[in-house]
């Protein structure tokens, strides 16, 4: 089965720290992604990487930066948190493959808030 | 915005089978309809996908009627772990296209 593992499920942080959330996944996908999910808002998408040390913007990617160094590990990254950054993060990976027929994984997800 | 129609919530008895309608009439020839669910305070997890055939696998079916523009997910014996958010989600474009999710509709299995 596929392994989608988010740092932590639950996380407290202060208005300005910078905060890190880290995903890995065990099945070798080249793709990994970063949404976040809103009450009322459906999930977002901030940051997707389809490569090592390659990404690309989402909807919503301001405020936020990612790193992809490693293949199995893709980091969220927010610089100077902010109280409507208090929400609950989902990392998902998938094959990249050929046409739209490669299903996304996702972890757990991490409910974050800023104070 | 997401490219399909649910209904907001739906009831179903345990042990019966659950059949969950999702409209995507604009739908075009090279989208895929894929099938995830939510369960309270866990990520999404993903159930089924097709193209235009009806597919079958451990956890769900899916009917895919022949024009494309509406399918149906059967849960066929429901039971109290199935209560979650299930999305229906038409995706095209190559491996790495995000997923876009609308509100799906809220499943409440009764015992």
């Amino acid at each position: 089965d596929v392994k989608v593992t988010q740092s932590s499920r639950y996380l407290v942080k202060r208005t300005g720290e910078k905060v890190f959330l880290e995903c890995v996944q065990d099945m070798d996908h080249e793709n990994m992604f970063w949404y976040r999910q809103d009450p009322g808002l459906g999930l977002r998408l901030i940051y997707f990487s389809y490569d090592v040390k390659m990404k690309e913007k989402g909807d919503i990617p301001e405020g936020y930066s990612v790193s992809r160094e490693k293949k199995e590990r893709f980091s969220l990254i927010l610089e100077s948190a902010s109280t409507n950054q208090t929400s609950m993060y989902l990392c998902a990976s998938s094959f990249l493959g050929q046409g739209p027929h490669q299903p996304q994984h996702f972890g757990d997800g991490t409910r974050l808030s800023i104070l | 915005d997401a490219k399909t129609t649910q209904p907001p919530s739906m009831d179903c008895a345990e042990g019966r089978a659950a059949n969950l309608p999702c409209n995507h009439s604009t739908i075009s020839g090279n989208e895929y309809v894929y099938w995830y669910r939510q369960i309270h305070s866990q990520g999404p997890q993903y159930i089924i996908h097709g193209l235009k055939n009806n597919e079958t696998n451990e956890m769900a079916s899916l009917i895919i009627t022949e024009d494309r523009k509406s399918s149906t997910l059967i849960l066929p014996h429901a039971t109290l772990r199935d209560t979650a958010v299930y999305y229906c989600i038409v995706r095209g474009g190559s491996g790495n296209t995000p997923l876009v999710f609308g509100k799906g509709t809220r499943l409440s299995v009764i015992a």
